[in-house]
């Protein structure tokens, strides 16, 4: 069962741009994460929010949480090239297809 | 250094040849997982195991088997491995079942012919 789900499913902006990317889930949630991996990769923990947060910030990545929309988004701000890579959103254990973010230089 | 360890990396094999692809973890943690990663897919849980001596199925377990007899080690095993199970494979371990952060292994790349 496909608990998460990221919007868009691809997304390129220039180096120097803010990158959003957005997740929908289904039930009621402990708490949301975003992970990180590089091309054929295991997956990097970005940051956990959890349920009873709106907002949680770490570097350049902000991350929000609306429990009655059901639904997160990842922003990183002034991305760059290294940013390129595959973002997921999970809850309760279940991934989503994640996002393909391109920075270009 | 904290680290979840898979092998091998990479696999080729054919159908009906009996494998195991290990994972072990050195944090201590309770909680171990395998997920399969497949193109449009995303990642899929195959099998948990929330302490030793307790698995459970996730959402894709056909095919497949698990052993949990230390905490630091889960292997996953393809009794007769079939080219559907083709995929890219990742271990991952949690402290505590309280939907944690996960450490993820860096990936088993099997290929069956």
């Amino acid at each position: 069962s496909q608990q998460g789900e990221e919007d868009p499913q691809a997304l390129s902006i220039q180096e120097g741009e803010n990158a959003t990317m957005n997740c929908s889930y289904k039930t009621s949630i402990n708490n949301l994460q975003w992970y990180r991996q590089n091309s054929g990769r295991g997956l990097v923990h970005l940051i956990l929010i959890r349920s009873n947060e709106r907002e949680k910030h770490s570097g350049r990545l902000r991350v929000t949480l609306d429990t009655s929309k059901k639904s997160s988004s990842l922003l990183i701000t002034a991305s760059r090239a290294a940013d390129t890579a595959s973002y997921f959103c999970a809850t309760l254990q279940t991934f989503g297809k994640g996002i393909t973010l391109s920075v270009r230089p | 250094e904290a680290q979840v360890t898979q092998n091998p990396r990479y696999l080729i094999t054919v159908t009906g040849k009996k494998l195991t692809v290990t994972c072990s973890q050195n944090m201590n943690h309770e909680y171990m997982s395998w997920y399969r990663q497949d193109p449009g897919l995303g990642l899929r849980q195959i099998y948990y195991s929330m302490n030793v001596e307790v698995t459970d199925k996730g959402d894709v377990p056909e095919g497949y088997k698990v052993s949990r007899k230390e905490k630091r080690n889960f292997p996953l095993i393809l009794e007769s491995p079939s080219p559907n199970q083709t995929s890219l494979y990742f271990c991952a371990s949690q402290a505590g079942q309280n939907y944690n952060e996960q450490f993820f292994g860096p990936g088993t790349r099997l290929t069956v012919l």
